[in-house]
């Protein structure tokens, strides 16, 4: 059983870009739900996909979509990047959508 | 506003002695609270849950107690060992709507050999 994988695990853009983070979920598990952690905070979360449906979002303007797919992996799209939105992207998925959710490692995202 | 706190950004213990942690939170529609586990380069890793029906739940060396009235929970590792030296994240979570976590900002716990 593969756990939570996503990619890339580090990513440099520039302010303004565009840039796609991929994930995979665990095996069996429906739910992924997407985080943005900054330096010395907690993980904030963004959104969550069920079946292919957004199932909820934080406060994060629309420039931060996503998709899940049949597979129930899911990308995380940022539009007009901004210096603020370096980060440690976060991507965790659950068996359903109220049980443990379980992580991977993470994309390191820094703007400049 | 932060509605869960972790006031303590940083703790040491000695080995084999008790590590508490504590978290307190001001959002009463929260019923579910887990403890994450972080290393440098990895993503958090769940140790342990608890729903508000309980107000103690156990797992090997971990130990959460929950609080409803203070609305105050906390993590306790006995004993404390030098690889359970990471960055511990609370999280909590409404018992309705989306099933998001809101996360502390997290505590660095040291044990020391």
């Amino acid at each position: 059983e593969t756990g939570v994988t996503q990619s890339p695990t580090h990513l440099i853009k520039t302010r303004g870009q565009q840039v796609t983070l991929r994930c995979s979920s665990q095996s069996g598990h429906n739910t992924v739900s997407w985080y943005q952690q900054a330096l010395g905070q907690g993980p904030q979360f963004i959104f969550q996909y069920y079946r292919e449906e957004e199932n909820g979002r934080g406060n994060f303007p629309p420039r931060f979509s996503g998709l899940q797919f049949p597979n129930y992996s899911s990308e995380l799209n940022v539009n007009a990047l901004e210096l603020d939105d370096s980060a440690l992207y976060l991507c965790a998925s659950s068996l359903y959508v109220n049980t443990e959710a379980f992580f991977g490692q993470g994309t390191r995202l820094t703007v400049v | 506003d932060q509605q869960v706190k972790q006031n303590s950004p940083s703790l040491s213990v000695q080995e084999g002695r008790i590590s508490i942690l504590n978290c307190d939170y001001t959002n009463s529609m929260f019923d579910y609270f887990l403890w994450y586990k972080k290393y440098p380069a990895e993503g958090p890793t769940f140790l342990i849950s608890i729903s508000s029906i309980k107000d103690k739940n156990e797992d090997g060396r971990f130990t959460v107690f929950l609080n409803k009235s203070a609305k105050h929970l906390s993590l306790h590792i006995v004993p404390s060992q030098p690889g359970d030296s990471a960055v511990y994240f609370c999280a909590a979570s409404p018992s309705s709507g989306t099933y998001k976590y809101i996360f502390g900002t997290g505590t660095r716990l040291k044990v020391l050999a």
